[in-house]
């Protein structure tokens, strides 16, 4: 199975800065089709996941333009830019070029 | 706008069965692949199976192979989870997943219905 890993586990921002997750796969997340199938999502408390970034840095619908994402191969990050409160959440990492899919451990956004 | 609500969670004895439904909304059911993602209590989220948006193509976890089947009904607007045998290490809240564009990318998510296997 690929095995994504995320760093740091935890990230504590100052409101108004930026922040940057870094997710590493196993193996590289090229698709025989040539999509690179590497998604974001954030999961506020007591929430569902919410999809933020596709195939590596197209952005979700109404997700605001402080979230981008970048990386190629098996190497990939989510940059928040201007971190506001309602940023706290748990990001996600997730592979689905390869069955199974797997996800990254989360990192949790916090601020300081 | 799309909605997913996911039923049929409870509590479960070892070894017993239990079938989850997702009943979608919103958008034409047929046209899209859907998943189910599972998170057990104050862990990280697992992927647990695909199906293709007519039912013919499925994928599974390691984890749960040969005892959770994915089906859907597309006259229903209904995705289900069929969880035999189940172990204590299937607690979790588990979501359904409609994908985005392609059945790769899960796109909007149900809020999530929770299965406890105690006994």
């Amino acid at each position: 199975d690929v095995v994504m890993t995320q760093t740091p586990l935890s990230s504590p921002v100052t409101l108004g800065q930026s922040a940057s997750i870094s997710c590493r796969s196993s193996q590289s997340l090229v698709h025989s089709d040539g999509n690179t199938f590497l998604s974001w999502f954030q999961q506020r408390p007591g929430q569902p996941p919410r999809l933020l970034i596709y195939k590596i840095s197209n952005r979700f619908s109404g997700v605001p333009d402080r979230f981008s994402g970048s990386g190629a191969g098996t190497d990939f990050t989510l940059k928040i830019s201007r971190v506001e409160a309602e940023d706290v959440a748990v990001y996600y990492c997730m592979q689905a070029t390869h069955f199974p899919h797997t996800f990254g451990q989360g990192t949790k956004l916090e601020i300081k | 706008q799309v909605q997913l609500v996911e039923s049929g969670g409870g509590v479960v004895q070892p070894g017993r069965s239990l079938r989850l439904s997702c009943a979608a909304s919103g958008f034409t059911f047929s046209d899209f692949g859907m998943h189910w993602v599972r998170q057990a209590p104050g862990k990280g989220l697992e992927w647990v199976a695909v199906i293709g948006y007519d039912g013919g193509k499925k994928y599974y976890a390691d984890s749960v192979k040969g005892r959770f089947s994915v089906s859907r009904d597309n006259s229903m607007n209904t995705l289900y989870l069929q969880m035999n045998s189940v172990r204590a290490e299937d607690t979790a809240i588990y979501y359904c997943a409609k994908s985005y564009l392609v059945a790769a990318i899960l796109g909007s998510w149900g809020q999530g219905t929770l299965v406890t296997v105690s006994s």
